[in-house]
C-alpha cells in the first residue's frame, strides 16, 4: 500500500543546533515533494518544493533533499531557534497523480 | 495583502444537517483548494478549483462538494453529515492551478467543525 511515513515522535534539540526531519515515502513516484510549517490553531505555511529531477534546494536557514533511490526527502533547519518549534509536514503529488498526500507531520521543539 | 479567510471560524452542527463553508482567497489569486484535518488521519486533500471549474478531486464520498464563484471566492458544502465530519477544514489560495503545478499555497486559519 503507498504511505508517507515521518517521525512520529517529536523531535528536541538545542537552540544553534541543526534539525533534520524525515520524509520517507511507500510505492509512490513523485512528481514533487513540498514541505510545510504548521502551528497550533493556525493554517499550514508553505516552506520549499523540490522536484523529481532535484537533489537540493536551499532557502535561508532551510534545506531539503530528495533521494528518490532511498524513497526520503530530509529536511534540514540550520541554527535552530525556539521560534522554529511548530509541527512540519511533508507532502507529494504522485506523477500522473490528481491530489497532494500529506504525511502526518513531525513536532519539533528547539530549546533555549 | 490580505490573507486568506475563512467563514465561520466555528461551527456546532447535529448529525444529518448540512454545512456550508467559505472560503475568500488572495486577490488576485485563481486556485482555491480545500482539505480536511483530523487528528487521525492528518490533512486530506478534498478538492481543488481554478476559473469556477473542479479541476482535482480527493477521496471523498458525493456528500463533500463544492464551488467557485467568478470573484474565486469558494464554497463547500457537506450534506447529511456525520459524526466522523468533525474536523478543521482548510481552503489554500495559489496564483495558478497548485495540485499539478505544485505552486506555492498559502493556506486560510480553517473552520472547526464539530457534529453532535
Amino acid at each position: 500500500s503507498q504511505k508517507i511515513e515521518q517521525n512520529s515522535e517529536a523531535l528536541n534539540i538545542q537552540e544553534g543546533k541543526t534539525a533534520t526531519l524525515t520524509c520517507n515515502y511507500t510505492n509512490y513516484s513523485p512528481a514533487y515533494l513540498q514541505w510545510y510549517r504548521q502551528d497550533p490553531g493556525r493554517g499550514p505555511v508553505f516552506l520549499l518544493l523540490i522536484r523529481e529531477n532535484e537533489k537540493e534546494k536551499r532557502k535561508e536557514r532551510l534545506k531539503v533533499t530528495f533521494d528518490t533511490t532511498l524513497k526520503q526527502s530530509l529536511f534540514h533547519i540550520t541554527a535552530s531557534q525556539p521560534a522554529d518549534s511548530a509541527t512540519y509536514l511533508c507532502a507529494l503529488r504522485e506523477l500522473g497523480g490528481n491530489k497532494l498526500v500529506f504525511g502526518a507531520g513531525t513536532i519539533l521543539r528547539v530549546k533555549s | 495583502k490580505a490573507g486568506v479567510t475563512q467563514t465561520p471560524r466555528y461551527l456546532i452542527k447535529t448529525r444529518g444537517q448540512q454545512v456550508t463553508l467559505s472560503c475568500s482567497p488572495i486577490s488576485g489569486h485563481r486556485s482555491v483548494s480545500w482539505y480536511q484535518q483530523t487528528p487521525g488521519q492528518g490533512l486530506q486533500f478534498l478538492f481543488e478549483y481554478f476559473s469556477e471549474t473542479q479541476r482535482n478531486k480527493g477521496n471523498f464520498p458525493g456528500r463533500f462538494s463544492g464551488r467557485q464563484f467568478s470573484n474565486s471566492r469558494s464554497e463547500m458544502n457537506v450534506s447529511t453529515l456525520e459524526l466522523g465530519d468533525s474536523a478543521l477544514y482548510l481552503c489554500a489560495s495559489s496564483l495558478g492551478l497548485a495540485t499539478v503545478v505544485g505552486n506555492e499555497q498559502y493556506f486560510g486559519p480553517g473552520t472547526r467543525l464539530t457534529v453532535t
